[in-house]
């Protein structure tokens, strides 16, 4: 699976949009990019994933550029609630590794009211 | 979706001793997947169970230090054998629903060694 890189922490005014980004170049053709956040003492939590469209969820949005070596993600309207660590995410769904997940060190995101 | 119950939510364990986490699953699953989550750092996947095999363990981690059990398609178990003070962590179920693309955790046994 392809290694994701991601900036260690951002703030956030609640309220206002959260944008997390991602960085992928080692993507492969058939890898999708999942986001997954984990709230303090908590286990982690999907949120979205995609392959090359930009998705949206009822949670967030997922912008992936062209060359898919890198994607966005973003909370509309954060909250306190959605300050979490956010982990970005790339595999193959249904592969032999189905499942199985390799975590960076992800993104903390603090909401500030 | 899938509901995993991990059992016990946290312990605080002597060194030396073992400790069994049990995870069950509502539905059942093919693969499990237990992590670990060192304080302050971010998930490793120990190792992957499938029922009626052996576990995958991942480099690092080895059957003797961390044996697991898949008797069904619900339910496993994570041993920390031998626990000494560097093995407090949060250990972690994790489960690949049939029909769904993204995986689903458990709330985590957080270990203490003392």
């Amino acid at each position: 699976d392809a290694k994701t890189t991601q900036p260690p922490s951002m703030d956030c005014a609640e309220g206002r949009a959260a944008n997390l980004p991602c960085n992928h170049s080692t993507i492969s053709g058939n890898e999708y990019v999942y986001w997954y956040r984990q709230i303090h003492s908590q286990g982690p939590q999907y949120i979205i994933h995609g392959l090359k469209n930009n998705e949206t969820n009822e949670m967030a949005s997922l912008i992936i550029t062209e060359d898919r070596k890198s994607s966005t993600l973003i909370l509309p309207h954060a909250t306190l609630r959605d300050t979490a660590v956010y982990y970005c995410i790339v595999r193959v769904p249904g592969s032999s590794n189905t499942g199985k997940l390799i975590f960076g060190q992800g993104t903390t995101l603090q909401v500030k009211p | 979706s899938a509901v995993i119950s991990q059992k016990p939510s946290r312990d605080i364990c002597q060194r030396g001793t073992s400790l069994t986490i049990q995870c069950q699953v509502d539905s059942q699953v093919t693969m499990m997947f237990w992590y670990r989550q060192q304080p302050g750092q971010s998930l490793t996947l120990i190792a992957t169970a499938n029922q009626g095999s052996e576990a995958t363990y991942e480099s690092g981690f080895v059957i003797d230090k961390f044996p697991i059990s898949r008797p069904n398609l619900t339910f496993s178990t994570l041993t920390v054998s031998n626990m000494s003070p560097e093995d407090s962590s949060i250990y972690l179920c994790s489960v690949h629903g049939q029909g769904f693309p993204e995986a689903f955790f458990g709330q985590g046994t957080r270990l203490t060694v003392v």
